[in-house]
């Protein structure tokens, strides 16, 4: 266990809707990110909070957006869903200034 | 996009074999990581190799790293069922916890 907690774990959305995913990071994490993976590939950085400010984000639309909350805790909103973005959500959270991330068990989120 | 690209993409073994993982990544890095991911669910850190080391051991793994050719490989030794995963090769190109990683290497330990 990394301590790192994910909910919902699944969850079925219809296309057009939007969706929030949520995220508490480890003790004393302060940096958070979040990872798209589909099936059979790896995970693809989306973007990651910073003392509840973005701090980077990678080729995904603006339709993906996000919060860090002062607890770090931290949530990843999907507005307009497409079928596309039927995958694997991952958030790993990082101590400040470390490489290594520790990684939730991730929300699967299928679009109908 | 992927950063690099883990071959093979899948391996059969039977348990106490050895198992070596291999990728490769595009841009110049600090450091280079492997997570293991069971059955779609999340990932977990196994070690980190940094870009003026060039082998590094933890238990049955050992990690190779060769910047001039951009590769790194996983070798587990004596192999058990329960190493039955898939094995994601990361780099750090786009800083702290902004991890690059490949598509992976499925690994299945037969009995």
């Amino acid at each position: 266990e990394t301590g790192v907690t994910q909910s919902p774990t699944h969850l079925i959305k219809t296309r057009g809707q939007q969706v929030t995913l949520r995220c508490s990071s480890q003790s004393g994490h302060n940096t958070v990110s979040w990872y798209q993976q589909a099936l059979g590939q790896g995970p693809q950085f989306i973007f990651q909070y910073y003392r509840e400010e973005e701090n980077g984000r990678g080729n995904f639309p603006p339709r993906f957006s996000g919060l860090q909350f002062p607890n770090y805790s931290s949530e990843l909103n999907v507005n307009a869903l497409e079928l596309d973005d039927s995958a694997l959500y991952l958030c790993a959270s990082s101590l400040p200034g470390a490489y290594e991330a520790f990684f939730g068990q991730g929300t699967r989120l299928t679009v109908v | 996009s992927q950063q690099g690209e883990e071959d093979p993409q899948a391996l059969s073994i039977q348990e106490g074999e050895n198992a070596t993982m291999n990728c490769s990544y595009k841009t110049s890095i600090n450091n280079l990581q492997w997570y293991r991911q069971n059955s779609g669910r999340g990932l977990v850190h196994l070690i980190l190799i940094r870009s003026n080391e060039r082998e590094k051991h933890s238990g049955r793994l050992r990690v190779t790293l060769d910047t001039s050719k951009k590769s790194s490989s996983l070798l587990i030794t004596a192999s058990r069922a329960a190493d039955t995963a898939s094995y994601f090769c990361a780099t750090d190109s786009g800083g702290y916890n902004k991890l690059i990683f490949g598509a992976g290497t499925r690994l299945a330990v037969h009995p």
